[in-house]
């Protein structure tokens, strides 16, 4: 089993949707959750963290997290084309300083 | 603020040969993580370094690779010898003390022929 799942994809959504991103993770003691974005042919970038249960949100961007299910979710509000990348679920695994990264998800918005 | 910088950002090379890959981590961050990305396996941590210090080095693939980190400022990926499989892109990371972020470097796409 796989540490950190993702749907491979590609998701495609059109320009002004809704883009709900979805992360299982198998480490129950995990505290730290990260989403990073990679556009084709770039490095990661963080966009979103969360901590506690619940959402968070930043703009358009909300993460949620649920503990107890062991998962994490990333909605995209008003998802535009330039959005179109490469969403990467990592996780802190209990008792480690390192984050452990899902195979990640292609999103596509089209016009 | 200059990021973390690698070098090279792309490589060529043929099998067997040895292969050295760079990073300088942002300055003032005391961690710093080097992840190779594949297709077939996405990114995979290789070692970690907290103060300069190898902390967890299970993600190395085998003996052929080795990492170091003379001083706080500089760190290299080896591989010795090369093997096509070994083509990828490596990306060298880093974070502050207490920091949960990883600033991702730009990589080095390796070619191994």
């Amino acid at each position: 089993q796989k540490e950190v799942e993702q749907n491979s994809g590609p998701l495609s959504v059109p320009e002004g949707a809704i883009a709900s991103l979805n992360c299982t993770y198998s480490d129950r003691g995990s505290q730290s959750f990260f989403w990073y974005r990679q556009y084709s042919g770039k490095s990661p970038e963080l966009i979103m963290s969360i901590y506690s249960n619940g959402d968070k949100e930043d703009g358009r961007f909300t993460a949620q997290l649920n503990k107890a299910s062991q998962y994490v979710s990333l909605l995209i509000r008003d998802s535009q084309p330039s959005d179109s990348a490469t969403y990467l679920c990592a996780v802190n695994p209990s008792g480690y300083n390192k984050l452990i990264f899902g195979a990640g998800t292609r999103l596509a918005v089209h016009p | 603020d200059a990021g973390v910088i690698q070098s090279p950002r792309h490589e060529v090379t043929e099998m067997g040969q040895e292969v050295t890959l760079r990073c300088k981590p942002i300055s003032g961050h005391n961690s710093l993580f080097w992840y190779r990305q594949t297709m077939m396996r996405g990114l995979e941590l290789l070692i970690y370094f907290n103060n300069n210090v190898p902390i967890d080095d299970s993600g190395m693939p085998e003996d052929r690779f080795s990492a170091k980190m003379p001083n706080a400022s500089f760190s290299t990926l080896k591989i010795q010898p090369s093997e096509p499989r070994d083509s990828a892109v490596y990306f060298c990371a880093s974070r502050g003390q207490g920091g949960e972020t990883q600033y991702f470097g730009p990589g080095t796409r390796l070619l191994v022929l």
